[in-house]
């Protein structure tokens, strides 16, 4: 069972390029957040989705854009990459409801240099 | 002010210790609640889900009080194999669920 997907695992960017984080699960889960983490830090949210097509800013948005085109894939851009958001980057899904689990990605580790 | 504050720890314990976490909240819209933990900046996993009546898994209890917005995790005859970081998450109904700074347990021989 795949369950969360994250691509890719590492990655090294120079300041000012772009790339973009693929979160994919296969458990047709309508919610999906991603989330970064930096050292001694509990997870802060970027931006989340409830749905298809829509999408909603967390806590620490600034610096990131997102696309939610199909329910199964939910894309983290960075447009121009700064030092300040070397991190380590988790996705995470969950069906609706008051109480439903969130299941992870294993997390992809960026460093920007 | 952040959504959901907890305290860093750590905490040292030895073997067969009872340690508790409290983690408090400021949205009210927060309707959910949860413990997971998180091994060595691995993916978090679900712990356990905090019950208004309080809730009970094995040597795990955890508690949620509304009115002073805070829950806690209470953890009793630690092993070894506990030894993580412990985070707090708040759902609110419309999808947005935060996560707390986590506290960290090193539970010693």
């Amino acid at each position: 069972n795949a369950g969360v997907t994250q691509t890719p695992k590492f990655r090294v960017l120079k300041t000012g390029q772009s790339m973009t984080l693929l979160c994919a699960q296969d458990m047709n889960h309508e919610y999906m957040y991603w989330y970064r983490q930096d050292p001694g830090m509990g997870l802060r949210l970027i931006h989340y989705s409830v749905g298809e097509g829509t999408t909603a800013k967390g806590e620490v948005p600034d610096g990131y854009n997102v696309s939610r085109l199909k329910k199964q894939n939910f894309l983290l851009g960075l447009e121009s990459a700064a030092p300040s958001q070397t991190s380590v980057y988790f996705c995470a899904s969950r069906t609706p409801g008051q109480v439903t689990e969130a299941f992870f990605g294993q997390g992809t580790r960026l460093t920007v240099v | 002010r952040k959504e959901v504050e907890q305290d860093p720890g750590p905490f040292n314990v030895p073997e067969g210790a009872t340690v508790a976490f409290n983690c408090t909240y400021s949205n009210s819209a927060s309707q959910s609640f949860f413990w997971y933990r998180q091994d060595c900046r691995k993916e978090p996993k679900l712990l356990m889900s905090v019950y208004s009546s309080g809730n009970e898994d094995g040597r795990f209890t955890a508690q949620l009080n509304r009115a002073s917005q805070y829950i806690s995790l209470l953890i009793r005859d630690s092993k070894l194999s506990d030894s993580a970081t412990y985070l707090c998450v708040l759902n609110t109904n419309a999808g947005k669920s935060t996560f707390g700074d986590g506290t960290t347990l090193t539970v010693k021989p």
